[in-house]
């Protein structure tokens, strides 16, 4: 069965550093996501992917944050200047569109990157 | 408006009893409620869905039971195995993204 891969799993930086996390989609996938969970807190969506161009943010992700395709099958999200509350659980996802019904079903996430920063 | 509340942070229960986890959302244009299961170190995988205008789905140990008036739904999970000890979200699709609750921890205890 297709799935998202992410790379790597856990992560460990120090404050200051950037940090990029690595995803890979399903391939017949349209729409990318990145999410994160903060230890004991719900998931919580950062940044939705379309057409290669941003389609939708939340307040969590401001300037530091940034996401790029870089080519056909890679999806990136890059933490410019990590802050000790960047440490989470960040998930990616993607969602096929057109053939699932609602599109609420489609979507698949990858196994995340624990990012621990120190 | 785009919450999804899950108010209970854990529950334990006795495997081969009934597991209830709950629900409330505060938007009743919400179209399907999906609920996803979450292991350590994994990814949130889908487990079972109910479309907002049926009161109930089943798919074997799992049924969900939503109640529009009350903005309410509830997983079932019976009869509980260990397996299923998890974290346990419910979601919406809201735009062109899933909504996620803060979660409840099931633990079954054998």
């Amino acid at each position: 069965e297709p799935e998202v891969t992410q790379t790597p799993s856990h992560q460990v930086t120090q404050m200051g550093q950037e940090v990029i996390l690595r995803c890979v989609p399903i391939s017949n996938h349209l729409y990318f996501y990145w999410y994160r969970q903060i230890l004991g807190q719900k998931v919580e969506f950062l940044v939705s992917f379309y057409n290669n161009e941003i389609s939708e943010k939340s307040e969590i992700f401001d300037d530091q944050f940034s996401v790029e395709r870089p080519d056909g099958s890679n999806f990136t999200l890059k933490i410019r200047s990590t802050k000790l509350e960047d440490s989470a659980m960040y998930f990616c996802a993607s969602k096929e569109v057109g053939d699932i019904l609602p599109t609420a079903y489609g979507y698949t996430f990858g196994s995340g990157t624990r990012l621990t920063v120190v | 408006d785009q919450q999804v509340k899950q108010n209970s942070p854990s529950l334990s229960v006795q495997e081969g009893r009934i597991s209830i986890l709950n629900c409330d959302y505060t938007n009743s244009m919400f179209d399907y409620f999906l609920w996803y299961k979450k292991y350590p170190a994994e990814g949130p995988t889908f487990l079972i869905s109910i479309s907002s205008i049926k009161d109930k789905n089943e798919d074997g140990r799992f049924t969900v039971f939503l109640n529009k008036s009350a903005k309410h739904l509830s997983l079932h999970i019976v009869p509980s195995q260990p397996g299923d000890s998890a974290v346990y979200f419910c979601a919406t699709e809201y735009g062109n993204k899933l909504v996620f609750g803060a979660g409840t921890i099931l633990r079954v205890k054998s």
